[in-house]
């Protein structure tokens, strides 16, 4: 089956445009997070959402940063005035529904954002 | 707060030779942990994953056996392959109404002929 899919893979813009990053989960995985991968770096975690609760936006470094989540399915995280400190692997992952702490995170691909 | 602590890379190994990867934590809660691997130009994906004490995962050859008394979920190999070079990432998630998952900062390994 279909995995978790994100778009575009890589984006180049320049310093103070807005980009926005789409990540289609697993059908029917209730649970859905983003992270930041900086180059050399770990994860970062920014943002959670878990089905209709109200998502966690601790991890989201400044208020440029914002996601929503539609439907419970696709999710978009929006940048604006993007900055070259945002330059980073954006990853999503999903995981399936029936929450339990032993199930694994599927991950998509990622997004390279490339702030010029 | 949840941490996870790994030990830092890169690790640069021959062919054969025996791996250990250290992963400690610090966990407000009971945790499942796991350890997800990185192949370059890839995304991650679960290696292994471990959700109560003395439990060991084992995938690929790779083992991590969960020591709550050590806090520890070290990752081994006995004999690595070039095909293992990754970056590989401890994780841990603790159960209840929050699933956040926290992550180590990954250690890169290299593995040469």
């Amino acid at each position: 089956g279909a995995g978790v899919s994100q778009s575009p893979s890589n984006k180049v813009t320049e310093k103070g445009k807005d980009v926005e990053l789409r990540c289609d989960p697993i059908s029917g995985h209730t649970a859905l997070y983003w992270y930041r991968q900086s180059l050399g770096q770990g994860l970062e975690f920014l943002i959670y959402f878990q089905g209709n609760s109200a998502p966690d936006k601790s991890g989201l470094p400044s208020d440029r940063f914002s996601a929503e989540r539609t439907g419970g399915s696709v999710s978009t995280l929006t940048i604006q005035r993007t900055q070259q400190e945002d330059s980073a692997v954006y990853l999503c992952a999903s995981i399936p529904t029936g929450v339990r702490s032993y199930n694994e995170q599927f991950f998509g691909p990622g997004t390279r954002l490339t702030v010029l | 707060g949840d941490s996870v602590t790994q030990m830092e890379g890169p690790v640069t190994l021959s062919e054969e030779a025996f791996l250990t990867i250290n992963c400690t934590y610090t966990a407000t809660g009971y945790p499942s942990l796991f350890w997800y691997v990185q192949y370059p130009g890839e995304g991650l994906q679960l290696l292994l994953k471990a959700t109560k004490a003395d439990d060991k995962g084992s995938n690929k050859g790779f083992e991590a056996t969960y020591r709550k008394e050590t806090t520890s979920f070290h990752l081994e190999k006995g004999s690595v392959q070039v095909s293992d070079s990754a970056v590989y990432f401890c994780a841990l998630r603790v159960s209840g109404g929050y699933q956040k998952v926290t992550f180590g900062t990954g250690t890169k390994l290299q593995v040469i002929p």
